[in-house]
């Protein structure tokens, strides 16, 4: 593994399941995002995490949850899947959450919810 | 509210300069981002300014004015694969980045 990854590439999911979206990062990053990508808008944060153990609520958390058991590790889950939340998903990570700290981004997961 | 402006999109020729420019209103400001993403994929970092000024890095460059709550990112000698698109993000007061809708770049050869 180098840099970040992304399960699954992309879904398609009928409304009313439950999904998540893995991500998984090797560069020892303190910071993880999760962000979501739609035409004509720019990118929404939706949860994040400082470091291990902790996770924050960003610009649009409804519907979404998260979870940061170690430092690699940052899953999305979608308890309760809605045709709103088709979109481009997008986990990123950096070293520090704050300064000059550029942050790094997977590849994307593309989930259509019917 | 915060709102970050950039143009929708832009035309340039091969070989040519573009400037694409971008104003922001955010609730603090601890620096300014540029990112490109190429259709289908993730963006990737380009530069960060925090003081005003120019900062150059090969054929791209970045200024920023605090004063104005304006950046500009310029793209010299243009190349085919600079198409893409290219995002504006500012760092507010809580560290979080706010994000423009991004800025698609067609290029003419």
């Amino acid at each position: 593994i180098a840099g970040i990854t992304q399960a699954p590439t992309s879904q398609i999911l009928a409304a009313g399941r439950r999904m998540t979206l893995r991500c998984t990062q090797d560069m020892r990053h303190n910071a993880m995002y999760w962000y979501r990508q739609d035409l004509g808008l720019g990118l929404r944060l939706i949860h994040y995490s400082n470091t291990a153990g902790t996770t924050g609520k960003g610009e649009v958390p409804d519907g979404y949850s998260v979870s940061r058991a170690n430092t690699d590790d940052f899953p999305l889950t979608l308890a309760s899947a809605v045709p709103s939340q088709t979109s481009v998903y997008f986990c990123a990570s950096s070293v520090l959450p704050s300064g000059t700290d550029t942050q790094y981004f997977g590849p994307g997961t593309r989930l259509t919810v019917l | 509210g915060q709102n970050i402006d950039q143009p929708t999109e832009m035309t340039a020729t091969e070989g040519a300069i573009v400037q694409i420019n971008c104003t922001y209103q955010t609730s603090g400001f601890n620096g300014l981002f540029w990112y490109q993403q190429h259709a289908g994929e993730a963006p990737t970092f380009l530069s960060y300014n925090v003081l005003d000024g120019l900062e150059e890095k090969g054929r791209f460059s970045s200024f920023l004015s605090r004063s104005k709550g304006y950046s500009y990112l310029l793209l010299k000698e243009l190349q085919m694969k600079d198409s893409a698109s290219y995002l504006c993000a500012v760092r507010d007061s809580n560290y979080q980045l706010i994000w423009g809708a991004g800025t698609k770049l067609i290029i003419n050869p």
